[in-house]
């Protein structure tokens, strides 16, 4: 069974221009969640949806960043306009259930923002 | 807000010796606790989760503990192998969100 498929796995551009990445989740999963890893801030929570609605978007740190889920097999996070201090790994996740059931994490996005 | 410890940051073993990797956090009314192996360039696998009513979980040589009331989790790898190098991050579910600790980077040497 294929776990949780992102894209692009590295993404290298200018500051100002819009990114956008992908993830596909593990199929049946009814929860997407979207991190974000940086030395200085370790893991961190941006977005989790629930049957492709956005439950919680607390954690998306400014209005330059935004993320969909059109369909349970298809979610994007996009940054327009991008800023060097964006550069992280990003993170999609995928799990059955809310909190009996592991989180399956894709291999992540490596952002650099120049 | 949940904050999450993990004590120490990094450690080496030669092979064979038992691991122990420590975690804390401050708000007790969690959900789950979660353990997870990151290696560089890769993302996380799910190694253990411990749902607040239970005291342990255990797969093969891991062995995780809960101790809810303190704040403390403990997770126990068995006569360590250099595959097992790796960074391992404690992760607890309150409010159905997770909040990861900054992880411990484990060398095991052959």
């Amino acid at each position: 069974d294929a776990g949780v498929i992102q894209s692009p796995r590295h993404e290298v551009t200018e500051m100002g221009q819009e990114v956008t990445l992908r993830c596909k989740p593990i199929s049946g999963h009814d929860y997407l969640f979207w991190y974000r890893q940086t030395m200085m801030r370790g893991l961190e929570l941006l977005i989790y949806f629930n049957n492709n609605v956005p439950i919680d978007d607390s954690g998306m740190p400014e209005d330059r960043f935004s993320a969909k889920m059109p369909n349970a097999s298809f979610s994007t996070l996009k940054i327009q306009p991008s800023e060097p201090r964006d550069s992280a790994v990003y993170f999609c996740a995928s799990s059955y259930g809310r909190s009996n059931q592991p989180q399956h994490f894709g291999d992540g996005t490596r952002l650099s923002i120049l | 807000k949940q904050e999450v410890t993990q004590i120490p940051a990094a450690l080496s073993v030669p092979e064979g010796e038992n691991l122990v990797l420590n975690c804390s956090f401050t708000d007790s009314a969690i959900y789950n606790l979660q353990w997870f192996r990151q290696d560089p360039g890769k993302g996380l696998t799910s190694l253990l989760l411990i749902q607040s009513s239970q005291r342990e979980q255990t797969s093969g040589r891991l062995n995780a503990s809960l101790d809810k009331s303190s704040g403390r989790s403990t997770l126990y790898i068995a006569a360590s192998q250099p595959g097992d190098s790796a960074t391992y991050l404690c992760a607890v579910m309150d409010d159905y969100k997770l909040s990861f600790g900054a992880g411990t980077t484990v060398t095991v040497r052959a």
